[in-house]
């Protein structure tokens, strides 16, 4: 079955951690985007990648960081640097062009900073 | 960033009842995109709508592209407990070299039995 995938589904972190959030995806899909989404706010866009080593600022960048190695994987980092970093944090995709323009999300991945 | 107009913010309603929701936008949009969220999950695509004036049905549910470009609409017609859930919708729009996305607030559905 294609899909994305995230992991881990939950995820706790000690003040002054960095943790990684994997994104994977097997739908053969050009772009991918991070998002964070906190109660009661629309999706605020951290990250997005239209090409394997290629990626760009969303809105809420600062703190966290990205890579695109491959065209099948995004993760993210979320730094020491993100002062409010609790969150659930979801990874998508999509082709490109303009017969394209459905985006698919993933599970999701609930970060927890203790 | 830029977020859609998304009303109502929530909703009670009995089963069997028809709901209805929109968004709203200062921006035109190329696409109209509907999803639910289930609490702890990822939103689900439901409907997708490409064209002004398009009116585009799956299953109990229909959606609209507004002619202005500018806003749509989601109904679900007959609703049952499982539609319980928050409903988002999306634009997208092609700027800056990439396609992006921007959210409405989200439309929390309840339903009752």
């Amino acid at each position: 079955d294609g899909g994305i995938t995230q992991s881990p589904k939950y995820l706790f972190r000690k003040e002054g951690q960095n943790v990684t959030l994997s994104c994977e995806q097997n739908l053969n899909h050009d772009a991918m985007y991070w998002y964070r989404q906190d109660p009661g706010q629309g999706l605020r866009l951290i990250y997005y990648s239209q090409i394997v080593n290629d990626f760009q600022k969303g809105d809420i960048a600062e703190g966290y960081s990205v890579s695109r190695e491959k065209k099948e994987s995004f993760p993210l980092t979320v730094t020491s640097a993100q002062k409010n970093p609790t969150a659930f944090y979801l990874c998508a995709s999509n082709k490109q062009g303009r017969a394209y323009n459905e985006q698919f999300f993933g599970p999701g991945t609930r970060l927890t900073v203790l | 960033g830029q977020q859609l107009n998304q009303s109502p913010q929530s909703m009670f309603i009995q089963e069997g009842e028809d709901v209805s929701m929109n968004c709203t936008s200062s921006s035109i949009f190329n696409t109209w995109l509907w999803y639910k969220q289930d609490p702890g999950e990822g939103p689900v695509l439901l409907i997708a709508l490409y064209k002004a004036g398009e009116l585009t049905s799956n299953g109990r549910l229909t959606a609209q592209f507004g002619i202005t470009r500018k806003d749509s609409f989601l109904n679900i017609s007959a609703s049952i407990p499982s539609d319980v859930g928050i409903y988002f919708c999306a634009g997208q729009h092609f700027t800056s070299g990439t396609y992006k996305y921007i959210f409405g607030t989200g439309t929390r559905l309840k339903v009752l039995a």
